[in-house]
């Protein structure tokens, strides 16, 4: 079946401007994570839906960061007036039920802000 | 505060020659844990994992890996690595928090280059 899909694939922004990234997880995943990987580091993690919990949120950097998920289905994370610290690759991952089962990775927004 | 540490960033090895990359995390409770991959311009992916039973898991592309509770650790190896295991490895751990909403806890990740 399809995997998890991002879009765009590439966004380049002016500093300062808003930017919205899709997330479509795998159908039936009610897990979701979005997660922010800088060149040469690791995964940072931002926010995990999770069926109808509230969402964690622990992991977004400023309240620049939101994001919101219709369901169990796509997600959107927005980032405002973006800083040139924000370009990094955005990932969003989907599983089955929680972080328990296999995560499968989307294969990113690359977001550049100029 | 919880977390995962990777001891090495940065392994060069040439073909045939084996391989271990460590992990070490810190919490004192039931966990779950993972290695992903990301082959250069793919996804990540899932290599192993360890729930329970056997500490020693096997995992795809000839990889394993042992659970030791007592060191907080979950090394990755495999005895003869191949040009095509060039790629970044990532260790996660399944923590359970308070609120019994369990989240990932990644590595920095090690960059595994092999020359043939």
């Amino acid at each position: 079946g399809a995997g998890v899909s991002q879009s765009p694939s590439n966004k380049v922004t002016e500093k300062g401007k808003d930017v919205e990234l899709r997330c479509d997880p795998i159908s039936g995943h009610t897990a979701l994570y979005w997660y922010r990987q800088r060149l040469g580091q690791g995964l940072e993690f931002l926010i995990y839906f999770q069926g109808n919990s509230a969402p964690d949120k622990s992991g977004l950097p400023s309240d620049r960061f939101s994001a919101e998920r219709t369901g169990e289905s796509v997600s959107t994370l927005t980032i405002q007036r973006t800083q040139q610290e924000d370009s990094a690759v955005y990932l969003c991952a989907s599983s089955l039920f929680q972080a328990s089962y296999e995560q499968y990775f989307g294969p990113g927004t690359r977001l550049t802000v100029t | 505060a919880q977390s995962v540490s990777q001891h090495n960033h940065h392994v060069i090895l040439s073909e045939a020659a084996s391989l271990e990359l460590g992990c070490n995390y810190s919490y004192g409770g039931t966990v779950n844990l993972f290695w992903y991959v990301q082959y250069p311009g793919q996804h990540l992916q899932l290599l192993l994992k360890y729930f329970s039973g056997d500490p020693l898991v096997k995992g795809i592309k000839g990889f394993e890996a042992e659970f030791i509770k007592s060191k907080f650790s979950f090394n990755l190896r495999k005895p003869s690595v191949q040009w095509s295991d060039t790629a970044e490895y990532f260790c996660a751990v399944n923590i359970v928090n308070a609120g019994n909403n369990r989240k990932l806890i990644w590595g920095l990740g090690t960059s595994l280059a092999v020359n043939p």
